[in-house]
């Protein structure tokens, strides 16, 4: 069955670390991906997306993500983070317009 | 403008109320959907608008019944709720629900319902 993976339910890192998030995808052939962001109580914000071409993917707000056919994944990264990145982060995948799946999401927290 | 609007944006009722949730995109997406988040949990689809046609209902009970008067508007009417429905719901849109290519969906801010 199709499916994504966030092995990490809550990472801390402290302001000005930099940031991993992991996401691995369970598909037949390579979906698109996406990564999006949600503070508490709002609505998600993408983050960038990954169709084809370029496996490193540039995004809003200092955010990057490298995508690996060989590893199913699809990990987000950051090289500086500040205490206004803290919020929920989901990976999510689909094949078309209509099937969009999110992983469980992971919490980051951002220690002072 | 890249914003998706949806009103209200709390909303508490009885189990024996109807009310309705709104939800606006002047971008000119032809696509539009629900979907449910639970607390700490991710979004989960609900029901695809494409070009203003129902294309997509994920077996959701009857007691939601979503509506597309025009591509720019969608709602979704709340009747016989059970508490189990509270909930954050999400709007978004896209610009083509076809199968003809993906796009990446706008949210908007959502509306946090609480069913008493």
């Amino acid at each position: 069955a199709q499916s994504v993976t966030q092995p990490d339910i809550h990472i801390t890192v402290s302001e000005g670390a930099s940031l991993e998030l992991r996401c691995n995808y369970s598909y037949g052939a390579t979906p698109y991906l996406f990564w999006y962001v949600q503070s508490p109580g709002q609505g998600l914000q993408l983050l960038l997306k990954y169709f084809s071409g370029d496996t490193l993917v540039q995004g809003i707000k200092g955010f990057e993500a490298e995508f690996k056919r060989s590893q199913s994944s699809f990990n987000l990264r950051k090289p500086s983070v500040h205490w206004s990145d803290a919020a929920e982060y989901f990976c999510a995948a689909t094949y078309n317009n209509n099937d969009m799946r999110f992983g469980a999401g992971t919490r980051l927290t951002v220690k002072p | 403008d890249t914003e998706v609007t949806q009103t209200p944006k709390h909303l508490v009722m009885g189990m024996t109320n109807k009310k309705s949730l709104k939800c606006e995109q002047h971008m000119g997406h032809r696509a539009m959907y629900w979907y449910k988040q639970k607390a700490k949990k991710p979004p989960e689809l609900m029901f695809v608008y494409s070009y203003e046609k129902l294309s997509i209902n994920e077996s959701v009970p009857s007691r939601f019944s979503p509506e597309c008067p025009n591509s720019s508007l969608l709602n979704l009417h709340l009747h016989a709720l059970q508490p189990e429905d509270s909930a954050l719901y999400l709007c978004a849109s896209s610009q083509d629900g076809t199968l003809a290519g993906v796009y990446e969906q706008y949210f908007g801010p959502g509306t946090r319902l609480t069913v008493t």
